[in-house]
């Protein structure tokens, strides 16, 4: 079956602009998070959702960051005001929820440049 | 604070030389620890998810176990196309869901 997707796959603006990325989960995957990835460095986490909610958005670096999933499917992550120091990989990963067996698969991530 | 460390930061192997990779972790109580591949320009590709102390999973060349402090990635025979960075993370039981990374090995297998 289909994976989980992102787009835009790369996204090239200038400081102070506002941008969205968008991510599309596996069908049936009610959880949703969202990491960043600097170069050299493992992913990081920003935000998971459960269903509709963020159940933890304790990794949102400040609150020019913020995401949402209205429909429990489609999230979007929001950045106001960008800075060159946002530069980095937003991944999304899904996973069918809680429970053990909560394994979390991720898209192909959407590359943000800062100018 | 929960805590991933691998190690070595990078690995060169010959084609058929086995080795393993580290990956040492702190967390105030194990709910899972996962092991992904990352290929260039692509997002993490899941490989395994222990549970307990003890635990060992295989698939082809590649076999993860787990203690108490650290799981070991083992690659046996290695080809070029194992080539890749691998990231160990972590998920605690009281930590939601979230995974905490370490940032990775970097593998490469020459013929």
């Amino acid at each position: 079956g289909a994976g989980v997707s992102q787009t835009p796959s790369n996204k090239v603006t200038e400081k102070g602009k506002y941008v969205e990325l968008r991510c599309d989960p596996i069908s049936g995957h009610t959880a949703l998070y969202w990491y960043r990835q600097s170069l050299g460095q493992g992913p990081e986490f920003l935000i998971y959702f459960q269903g509709t909610g963020a159940a933890d958005d304790s990794g949102l670096p400040n609150d020019r960051f913020f995401a949402v999933r209205p429909e429990g499917s489609v999230s979007t992550l929001k950045i106001q005001r960008t800075e060159r120091g946002d530069s980095a990989v937003y991944l999304c990963a899904s996973s069918l929820g809680r429970g053990s067996y909560n394994e979390q698969f991720f898209g192909p991530g959407t590359r943000l440049t800062v100018l | 604070e929960d805590q991933v460390t691998q190690s070595p930061e990078a690995l060169r192997l010959q084609e058929g030389e086995s080795s393993s990779l580290n990956c040492s972790y702190t967390v105030s109580g194990l709910r899972g620890l996962f092991w992904y591949r990352q290929d260039p320009g692509k997002g993490p590709e899941f490989l395994f998810t222990l549970y307990s102390a003890g635990e060992e999973k295989e698939k082809e060349r590649l076999k993860a176990t787990l203690t108490k402090k650290e799981s070991f990635l083992h690659i046996t025979a290695p080809k070029p196309e194992d080539s890749a960075t691998y990231l160990c993370a972590v998920q605690a039981i009281l930590g939601f869901q979230k995974l905490v990374f370490g940032t990775g090995t970097r593998l490469l297998v020459s013929p």
